[in-house]
């Protein structure tokens, strides 16, 4: 099942904060996320796994709520390059045959106006 | 390196041709992907494969065929084009022998079935 993102747009000015959150009705294994812009490929945030463990390459922040099967993505000080559509993955198996095998959200749309 | 790439870039068709698209990585990953991205359904996948040698369904498999011909070149086949299957086609490809990893996209093939 496909998890759920809210909210499904977001506006605001430069400077300012904004979360995006991502609930699923199942236990998960870990959540990606990821942001694209339009006509163009999506691009890898950030992993946060099972236990902890997180990977990413950009001064992103998220957490990851086991237990509630949630996770949230947390843009401080925005920027206008902030400006695309967020997704988040769930993986709800550690592994059966591949780690990559990801269920998407539907969305969240952010415009950072100057 | 290229990275992930996909060919072609656009394509229309008629009901009821058939096509291939081309994806290949640079990258030596071992899992490469097959999604399908529609306005407001987010990221979908069709097949996937993670080893050269293997293929597996994903979301929404119907309609569809690939083949995993290297390790490098995954390729996604339209025996039937329906106009259903207008969309946008991404490929991607990860290295995660051992646990999730980031993936990375190829431009997108954008088709449209008239």
């Amino acid at each position: 099942q496909q998890p759920v993102q809210s909210p499904q747009a977001v506006i605001l000015r430069e400077g300012e904060d904004a979360v995006i959150n991502c609930s699923s009705s199942k236990a998960l294994y870990s959540v990606h996320w990821y942001r694209q812009k339009h006509g163009e490929a999506p691009v890898f945030l950030m992993i946060l796994l099972k236990g902890g463990e997180q990977k990413g390459h950009e001064k992103i922040s998220a957490s990851f709520n086991e237990k509630k099967q949630q996770s949230s993505l947390y843009l401080t000080a925005s920027q206008l390059s902030y400006s695309g559509t967020y997704f988040c993955g769930s993986l709800d198996n550690a592994g059966g045959t591949s780690y990559g095998k990801l269920t998407f959200g539907q969305g969240t749309i952010l415009t950072v106006h100057p | 390196n290229a990275g992930v790439t996909q060919t072609p870039k656009f394509q229309v068709l008629k009901t009821g041709q058939s096509m291939t698209l081309q994806c290949a990585q640079d990258m030596n990953h071992n899992s490469m992907y097959w999604y399908r991205q529609d306005p407001g359904m987010g990221l979908r996948l069709i097949y996937y494969s993670a080893s050269e040698g293997t293929t597996d369904k994903g979301e929404v498999p119907n309609g569809y065929n690939v083949s995993r011909l290297n390790k490098r070149e995954f390729s996604l086949r339209l025996e039937s084009a329906a106009p259903s299957q207008t969309s946008v086609y991404f490929c991607a490809s990860t290295f995660d022998a051992s646990g999730p990893n980031e993936q990375f996209f190829g431009p997108g093939t954008r088709l449209t079935v008239l």
